[in-house]
């Protein structure tokens, strides 16, 4: 079983939608982060969430941590295609080894 | 700017061969992983290390070995390449190991072996 769970896993949808993306656990994180990876290319970090209920923006992007720091979602207003790309929730392992766990990934396609 | 590069974007092996994928970041960082990264998957794992001649096993090392002989450089070894070892493999750094740090990652190595 994977310790975060991302949904969906694949996503197609036209320029100017919105979409929302989720992260879950069953776990508490004292922080969790979202990356984004384009073809060819190494995972990106977005965004770093450590406060329960934390709301985060990046432009189009928002960013939520639950207030159980359980969860988290990425919510993307009026998508374009250069939102196309991988979308992945990551946390830190226990015992401050620096380790990463991912989740399972979204896969976004913005058609034009 | 940060910069985190490996060896090869796409390699071909045959089953049984060495394999050495390198890895060099320019950031002096002293934290380094390999991970994998397979369709449903997510990244995986396989090894990191926390400074010179250190090393750590990850979730998934079976298979594989590491080498830092140099703070700027992790090498990732596959002894005896099987198929089961076709994947995207990505190298990354860190500055801390603290929740909440960063990583950056290079651009990945695509590997096949037949």
């Amino acid at each position: 079983t994977q310790l975060l769970e991302q949904s969906p896993q694949f996503l197609s949808i036209q320029e100017g939608e919105n979409l929302t993306v989720y992260c879950n656990s069953s776990s508490v994180f004292s922080s969790l982060q979202w990356y984004r990876q384009e073809p060819g290319e190494g995972p990106v970090l977005l965004v770093t969430v450590v406060t329960g209920g934390e709301v985060k923006k990046l432009k189009r992007l928002t960013f939520q941590f639950g207030d159980a720091r359980k969860d988290s979602s990425l919510h993307i207003t009026a998508a374009q295609p250069g939102d196309t790309g991988l979308y992945l929730c990551a946390v830190h392992g226990s015992s401050n080894t620096g380790k990463l766990i991912f989740g399972q990934g979204t896969t976004l396609q913005v058609k034009p | 700017d940060v910069k985190v590069t490996q060896s090869s974007r796409y390699l071909v092996k045959r089953t049984g061969e060495k394999v050495f994928l390198e890895c060099v970041q320019d950031m002096d960082h002293e934290n380094m992983f390999w991970y994998r990264q397979d369709p449903g998957l997510g990244l995986r794992l396989i090894y990191f290390s926390y400074d010179v001649k250190m090393k750590e096993k990850g979730d998934i090392p079976e298979g594989y070995s590491v080498s830092r002989e140099k703070k700027e450089r992790f090498s990732l070894i596959l002894e005896s390449a099987s198929t089961n070892q076709t994947s995207m493999y990505l190298c990354a750094s860190s500055l801390l190991r603290e929740p909440g740090n960063e990583q950056f990652f290079g651009p990945g190595t695509r590997l096949t072996v037949l």
